[in-house]
């Protein structure tokens, strides 16, 4: 099942552009995710926030988190064309020594130059 | 150094017949996972090993589907018999966990079944 749901579903920017992704979860978390998948290959790691941090930037990315309002935002700032590709959030509930990752629905996003 | 590695990559069956995806995760890595990715939707957990154990099968269909990692390395994920809503790309990923830590995953390029 999935557990978080992220708006939009796709977004179409021009190069230059900032692109906004917002991500909605429902059950309480250890900490939250941002993951990009390019087309026909496995995702990749991008950034982790903690539950109990507000604001983390890493490069042009920046998340935040609101656990009052179970959402998170991923900004990519000055986007490039390279940046192409479905961005999925993941809410994570450390079990054990191990996490289980739950993923959203994803954001397809189109850096068109 | 080695990303996560599956194979194969693609694979075309009749339904019905069996079918075997393997995956080898980084070195050293403790945890494995096995997730399935259906068209336009993010992955779901089928199954998670930390070292050869399976922790988490919850949302394997264990009336077809099975999996192994034996001496905690590799992961075989099998499907007998296949059935047409099985076709979707199957990712593994892999991480080190340690008590407490937040961990992060590595996933493999994934196998693209198609089930006809």
């Amino acid at each position: 099942s999935q557990q978080g749901e992220e708006d939009p579903q796709a977004l179409s920017i021009q190069e230059g552009e900032n692109a906004t992704m917002n991500c909605s979860y429902k059950t309480s978390i250890n900490n939250l995710q941002w993951y990009r998948q390019n087309s026909g290959r496995g995702l990749v790691h991008l950034i982790l926030i903690r539950s109990n941090e507000r604001e983390k930037h890493s490069g042009r990315l920046r998340v935040t988190l609101d656990t009052s309002k179970k959402s998170s935002s991923l900004l990519i700032t000055a986007s490039r064309a390279a940046d192409t590709a479905s961005y999925f959030c993941a809410t994570v509930q450390n079990t054990g020594t191990a996490s289980k990752l739950t993923f959203g629905t994803g954001t397809r996003l189109q850096v068109t130059l | 150094e080695a990303g996560v590695v599956q194979s194969p990559r693609y694979k075309i069956i009749e339904k019905k017949q069996p079918v075997a995806f393997w995956c080898n995760p980084i070195s050293g890595h403790n945890t494995l996972y096995w997730y399935l990715q259906n068209l336009g939707q993010g992955p779901e957990l089928l199954i998670r090993y930390e070292n050869e154990e399976a922790v988490d099968d919850s949302q394997l269909p264990k009336d077809r589907f099975s999996a192994e990692r034996l001496k905690g390395v590799d992961s075989t994920l099998k499907i007998q018999p296949a059935e047409l809503g099985d076709s979707a790309v199957y990712l593994c990923a892999s991480s080190l966990s340690t008590s407490g830590g937040a961990h992060e995953q590595f996933f493999g390029p994934g196998t693209r079944l198609t089930v006809l």
